[in-house]
């Protein structure tokens, strides 16, 4: 069963505009970990953000936040004020458990496009 | 330093060439692993290593063959590899205990079979 998806394949956003990426999860374990990357062209996978499932905040990076609805198990990825260097493929990530040797399982990623 | 370093960053081979992918840390990570990436595709995990022990094979093909020779170094041996194995091949690692910046990717290497 897929554990991670993301609904939207492609999305384009203005330059200075927000955007939202969508992400979904399934899973039965309590304690698990949310991750956010982003894939340029080069292929380096970049760190954005993370959520623990027993954060009671939405976590925040910067330019990044991370809607987090634990209950609709979402964790949607906010980027404000885009820039032209946000063009990239977003992929949204899941750890289960609270180990850090447990592999992420990664969802099939949005390509966002931020038009001038 | 807090980077995951992958050699070679392209590598072109033959489907009779025996060829190795080499990823290095020096964070401490005692979990590495190995990711193949197709184009416009997700990563998927091939190897977890916990410890310098294999602790996950997801049924990957015997023509690829992984190592952990040390916590710092993580090897992928590649022999009579076909076409479709052309892909891009992500070194990760973390650390064991609970945290959550623990995965750090390397830059990749890009394999073409030729």
């Amino acid at each position: 069963a897929q554990k991670i998806t993301q609904t939207q394949p492609g999305m384009f956003v203005q330059e200075k505009e927000a955007v939202t990426l969508d992400c979904t999860y399934d899973t039965s374990d309590p304690s698990y970990g949310l991750f956010w990357y982003k894939q340029p062209s080069s292929g380096e996978m970049i760190f954005l953000i993370y959520q623990g499932s027993y954060d009671q905040q939405n976590a925040t990076e910067g330019r990044y936040s991370l809607n987090f609805q634990k209950a609709r198990k979402s964790a949607n990825l906010v980027i404000s004020a885009s820039q032209l260097g946000d063009s990239a493929m977003y992929f949204c990530a899941m750890r289960e458990g609270i180990t850090g040797n447990t592999p992420l399982v990664f969802g099939k990623g949005t390509r966002l496009s931020v038009i001038a | 330093d807090t980077e995951v370093t992958q050699t070679p960053k392209h590598l072109v081979m033959g489907m009779t060439n025996k060829k190795s992918l080499k990823c290095e840390q020096h964070m401490g990570h005692r979990a590495m692993y190995w990711y193949k990436q197709k184009a416009k595709k997700p990563p998927e995990l091939m190897f977890v290593y916990s410890y310098e022990k294999l602790s996950i094979n997801e049924s990957v093909p015997s023509r690829f063959s992984p190592e952990c020779p040390n916590s710092s170094l993580l090897n992928l041996h590649l022999h009579a590899l076909q076409p479709e194995d052309s892909a891009l091949y992500l070194c990760a690692s973390s650390s064991p205990g609970y945290s959550y910046y623990g995965y750090t990717f390397g830059s990749g290497t890009r394999l073409t079979v030729v």
